[in-house]
């Protein structure tokens, strides 16, 4: 099986830079992924790491260690509107369905 | 841009009584999925259809549970006995091929057992 170890909260002021982690158990490894989720709304894909290294969309980099099993979501020129709940997500196969982990709600203040 | 819909969006049930959620995935995807969301908790697989089968089922999706896609657009969950416990919001998702890590979701509905 797999697991997955997310902080629960993270407060941060708007502008400023903020990291999630996520650190994950798996018998095999495929990618990690990361997902938003406003309050009310659905999850919505940000970024995919299958290879160690970072990867760059915007504002949001997401980062990998394969051999650390660990992964980070960087947010940078925190906006009030990233204000939501970011999940990582892994798959241990080609085939496997995404497990995702609890959640990391941020709040982003003035 | 093309999204993923879901309908309805908020369905009040008695306990005991059948659901059907529906669901249209992207038109081009391959890949179709069915998760759930108790309020407040992260997002837990269900089911998972690929070539007019099921291709993978998590621990949740029991005998009561079943999916189907009737014809070339929908996608559809079904509930035969709804419990309590059965209320949540249910995703429906959908990839293309080879990108099975990116998936879009659709605006859930929200499944509330009385």
């Amino acid at each position: 099986g797999q697991s997955l170890e997310q902080p629960s909260e993270v407060t941060a002021v708007e502008g400023a830079i903020v990291q999630i982690n996520c650190t994950y158990q798996t018998s095999g490894f495929y990618g990690l992924s990361w997902y938003q989720q406003h309050d009310g709304g659905a999850p919505t894909f940000l970024s995919y790491n299958a290879l160690d290294g970072l990867e760059e969309t915007g504002r949001f980099s997401s980062f990998l260690s394969r051999s650390d099993s660990y992964g980070y979501l960087l947010l940078q020129e925190l906006q009030m509107k990233d204000s939501a709940s970011y999940f990582c997500a892994v798959r241990d196969s080609g085939n496997t369905p995404l497990v995702f982990g609890k959640g990391t709600r941020l709040s982003v203040i003035a | 841009e093309p999204e993923v819909t879901q309908t309805p969006s908020h369905q009040v049930t008695q306990m005991g009584q059948e659901v059907i959620l529906r669901c249209v995935p992207i038109s081009n995807h391959l890949y179709f999925y069915w998760y759930r969301q108790i309020l407040g908790q992260k997002v837990e697989f269900l089911v998972s259809f690929y070539n007019n089968e099921i291709s993978e089922k998590s621990e949740i999706f029991d005998d009561q549970f079943s999916v189907e896609r009737p014809d070339g657009s929908n996608f559809t969950l079904k509930i035969r006995s709804t419990k309590l416990e059965d209320s949540a919001m249910y995703f429906c998702a959908s990839s293309g091929r080879g990108t099975i890590y990116e998936q879009y979701f659709g605006p859930g509905t929200r499944l509330t057992v009385t």
